[in-house]
């Protein structure tokens, strides 16, 4: 079982629509968790970190149920900026290392 | 502040050819990483480093050197270029302190194939 995992999608949504994704982790002991965003040929870039009592950030919620393992993100009146990569990143006790999942695809269409 | 830059944007290689993929930050950040993205993939970390002088293996070190002279420099070397090295590299550095996490910025990339 890989330690993080995504579905590749993609998730193809009209403007104006709520979608969501999960990632699974496998390691109990994992502290931290993280999603990115990745545009096509670009670097990735910290979107927003997922804390235990959830967080939001405009159209952007993430949560995080330790019970299940997962974590998720919901965009909310998708725009067709938010077309990208979503990469979730886990972080483990100890040294600052952080897994990758492979990434869900979100392509916005007008 | 140019953040994290890396060069050279492209190369390619042939097959057994060495060469070395430069990242440098002007953050003051200790820890620097370097990883692999094959496409469809997540990245894959290479080798890190927690400050100068001292780096460790990741996830895939096979076919890689790296070395850390300075805070602002983490080349990664490839001595004998093979077909699988064909990906995009990514060096990344962050401040650490205790064991508190603080976000990784990433360089633009290098985009590498091995023929």
């Amino acid at each position: 079982r890989k330690e993080v995992e995504q579905d590749p999608g993609p998730f193809n949504v009209p403007e104006g629509a709520t979608v969501a994704f999960n990632c699974t982790y496998s390691n109990s002991a994992s502290q931290s968790f993280f999603w990115y965003r990745q545009d096509c040929r670009k670097e990735p870039k910290l979107l927003m970190s997922v804390y235990s009592s959830g967080n939001e950030d405009g159209r952007f919620t993430a949560q995080l149920n330790r019970a299940s393992q997962y974590i998720s993100l919901l965009i909310r009146d998708s725009k067709l900026s938010d077309s990208a990569t979503y990469l979730c990143a886990v972080m483990n006790t100890g040294f600052q290392k952080l897994v990758f999942g492979t990434g869900t695809r979100l392509l916005v269409s007008p | 502040n140019a953040g994290v830059t890396q060069t050279p944007k492209f190369r390619i290689l042939k097959i057994g050819q060495s060469m070395t993929l430069q990242c440098a930050q002007d953050m003051n950040h200790n820890y620097m990483y370097w990883y692999r993205q094959d496409p469809g993939m997540g990245l894959k970390l290479i080798y890190y480093s927690v400050g100068a002088g001292i780096t460790d293996k990741g996830e895939v070190p096979n076919g890689y050197n790296v070395s850390r002279s300075t805070t602002e420099d983490f080349p990664l070397r490839l001595e004998l270029a093979a077909p699988s090295q064909t990906s995009v590299y990514f060096c990344a550095s962050s401040y650490q302190s205790g064991s508190s996490y603080n976000e990784q910025f990433f360089g633009p990339g290098t985009r590498l194939t091995v023929l």
